[in-house]
């Protein structure tokens, strides 16, 4: 399963929100993550089964979708929010990530 | 705390062995599945595969399947990713991570990487 996401990157201001698309090449239901990467450090997951949202994530993170279209909103950016996110489906084997989606200032 | 701890940075020359390892500690280890993430200087995450450290039951993706070997040594609660003949396109940040729950779950517990240089 292919997974595709855009835009690649997205220019954006503090307090700014910011919407992230991932779209499947074929449909997963709600199998579907998210997670954020920071320069130099591991993922974190942030999502998880397209709208759940990961124990001790901020609440300004949500997502929804389902089969083969899903966004990632993110609805007031704080400094640390300046990242890559990748969404991930988890509906077969091998769990294919997107690309990623660079927030930059 | 439940964490993944890596082991450290490696350089290697091509047609060299490495086996780098993910040691898992505050859970219990072997009730829970254990992947690997490749990714590249500048690029995005590649799911490698994933292991059963209770049984050793694995799972690699296509595109890796031959190319490393994804063991566990339940007695040292540690998982290992390994190459038999290193490239210079292996160099990488190689991530272990744990899932949620089962081996299709997302990954909400990970390692702080192993940088892998392959340079002649």
């Amino acid at each position: 399963i292919q997974m595709t996401q855009s835009p690649s990157s997205v220019s954006a201001s503090i307090g700014d929100r910011v919407t992230i698309t991932c779209r499947a090449s074929q449909g997963i239901g709600s199998w579907l993550a998210w997670y954020r990467q920071n320069p130099g450090k591991a993922p974190t997951l942030l999502i998880y089964a397209a709208s759940s949202l990961q124990s001790g994530v901020p609440s300004r993170f949500s997502g929804s979708g389902s089969g083969t279209d899903f966004t990632l909103t993110i609805s007031s950016l704080q400094p640390e929010d300046f990242a890559t996110y990748y969404c991930q489906q988890t509906n077969s084997f091998p769990l294919t990530f997107g690309g990623g989606t660079t927030v930059e200032i | 705390e439940m964490q993944l701890v890596q082991s450290g940075a490696e350089v290697k020359k091509p047609g060299e062995s490495l086996k780098i390892s993910c040691k898992g500690s505050g859970y219990s280890f072997t009730s829970y599945w254990i992947g690997w993430v490749r990714q590249m200087p500048g690029k995005g995450l590649e799911w490698m595969g994933i292991i059963y450290p209770g049984d050793s039951d694995t799972t690699y993706s296509p595109s890796f399947q031959g190319q490393v070997r994804i063991s566990a040594d339940k007695s040292m609660s540690t998982t290992y990713l390994q190459w038999s003949s290193l490239k210079a396109s292996d160099t990488a940040i190689y991530y272990c991570a744990r899932p949620r729950s089962g081996s299709e779950d997302p990954f909400d517990i990970w390692g702080q990487g192993t940088l892998v240089t392959v340079s002649s």
